[in-house]
């Protein structure tokens, strides 16, 4: 197995460019999560997907930030327009089923990300 | 409301010496605690888990016990490496909420 795949590892842009991260879950996993890691703030959880529906928005900082799941196999994370505190390691992470039955997370090697 | 407090780093450390990263949590259900280990560059990976108390997780000669008197989960090791350098997480999964709650984490520097 691949693993979480993200993509791009490093994106560096321009204040007020929009931004899209990747991610490809792990395939029969149903639960996707975001992550946010600064030095400032540790590990943040933006959103999280359960069977390509959203659950729980609420660490999504502001209207700037959205995530989509169009289907099992792929997740979007997007910043528009970007802003230099956007600047961080950015995770995506899948489980086989709900965090509530205690399964593990599988983490992407993360997209740096850098907002000049 | 869930939270982990960790122990703050970085913790600098010889070869084979013996390693503690105190862990503890605040839940108001019946959590399941777990380390997570992240090696420069990757993600996080988890290295153990105990899912009720009085369990103890191991794995690569780490050990923790999750300790509900206390509300502890400490992580052990009884001669770290210089591989072991990495950066720790203690984490709880609350069922009642569906979500993982991570600590800060802490840097642990193992000198040869």
């Amino acid at each position: 197995d691949a693993g979480v795949i993200q993509s791009p590892r490093h994106e560096v842009t321009e204040m007020g460019q929009e931004v899209t991260l990747r991610c490809k879950p792990i395939s029969g996993h149903n639960s996707l999560f975001w992550y946010r890691q600064t030095m400032m703030r540790g590990l943040e959880l933006l959103i999280y997907f359960n069977n390509n529906v959203p659950i729980d928005d609420s660490g999504m900082p502001e209207d700037r930030f959205s995530a989509k799941m169009p289907n099992a196999s792929f997740s979007t994370l997007k910043i528009q327009p970007s802003e230099p505190r956007d600047s961080a390691v950015y995770f995506c992470a899948s489980s086989l089923g709900s965090t509530g039955q205690n399964e593990k997370l599988f983490f992407g090697s993360g997209t740096q990300l850098s907002v000049l | 409301g869930n939270s982990v407090t960790q122990m703050e780093g970085p913790v600098t450390l010889s070869e084979e010496a013996f390693l503690t990263i105190n862990c503890t949590y605040t839940a108001t259900g019946y959590p399941s605690l777990f380390w997570y280990v992240q090696y420069p560059g990757e993600g996080l990976q988890l290295l153990l888990k105990a899912t009720k108390a009085d369990d103890k997780g191991s794995n690569k000669g780490f050990e923790a016990t999750y300790r509900k008197e206390t509300t502890s989960f400490h992580l052990e090791k009884g001669s770290v490496q210089v591989s072991d350098s990495a950066v720790y997480f203690c984490a709880l999964s609350d069922p009642n909420f569906n979500k993982f709650y991570f600590g800060s984490g802490t840097k642990l520097n193992v000198k040869p």
